[in-house]
């Protein structure tokens, strides 16, 4: 089945260590999202990729990065964690959202981050 | 700017109980309507879209929801939950011109024995 894969599904770190995060799919989409989701809240949205086009929210802090090297792979880097980036981190992918935006968004299991 | 309500942030309810998540929204041009589910620990799952068209939308696992414009409503309805319904219920808006989904805060929908 086409899917969107992250992984690793755990990730604990340290306090200030560089982690990264990887999401795959199989689907073929050209726009992959990646969101911030911490306990009881709703999913918010780092930055999204159309193609190569990287897009940046507004309020997204600078220790967040990401980089697609492909279609089928992006990652998410954490330069130096703190403990309020402790959250479940989603990817999700959509097709050529330019033409119409109702396609929806397929998303992945998430990786959940912890910091010690 | 959009923004999305959803008036209920935590439904317990009865197995085989009827059950309605409500959401409204706000934006002063068209937009698209999703309900999506997360069970615990993962993903989200698309349940239903509204995009044009009928009103009443029929989605997954046996739920429904009708767009209201007037009332700018999204509601979400199923007439008899099961236990696996337990999980978290978002609502989400796109607008015409973009692809980023603006989320409510999420209910969650407890289902008892």
């Amino acid at each position: 089945d086409a899917m969107v894969i992250q992984n690793p599904r755990y990730q604990v770190t340290q306090f200030g260590k560089p982690v990264t995060l990887s999401c795959s799919q199989t689907l073929n989409h050209n726009v992959m999202y990646w969101y911030q989701q911490k306990s009881s809240q709703a999913p918010k949205l780092l930055f999204h990729y159309y193609d190569k086009d990287f897009n940046n929210e507004a309020d997204t802090p600078d220790n967040f990065q990401s980089r697609r090297p492909n279609t089928s792979f992006c990652f998410l880097d954490i330069r130096s964690p703190g403990l309020g980036d402790a959250a479940m981190y989603l990817c999700a992918t959509s097709r050529d959202f330019w033409r119409g935006s109702n396609q929806p968004q397929h998303f992945g299991d998430g990786t959940r981050l912890s910091i010690l | 700017a959009q923004s999305v309500t959803q008036l209920d942030s935590q439904v317990p309810v009865f197995e085989e109980a009827p059950v309605e998540l409500r959401c409204n929204y706000s934006s002063s041009v068209s937009v698209y309507l999703f309900w999506y589910v997360q069970y615990p620990n993962q993903g989200l799952q698309l349940l239903l879209k509204y995009l044009s068209g009928s009103t009443l939308v029929k989605g997954i696992n046996g739920f429904e929801a009708e767009f209201n414009k007037s009332q700018t409503s999204f509601h979400l309805r199923k007439p008899s939950v099961h236990i696996s319904d337990t999980a978290e219920y978002f609502c989400a808006v796109s607008v015409s011109q973009g692809g980023k989904l603006i989320f409510g805060q999420g209910t969650e929908l407890s289902v008892k024995p």
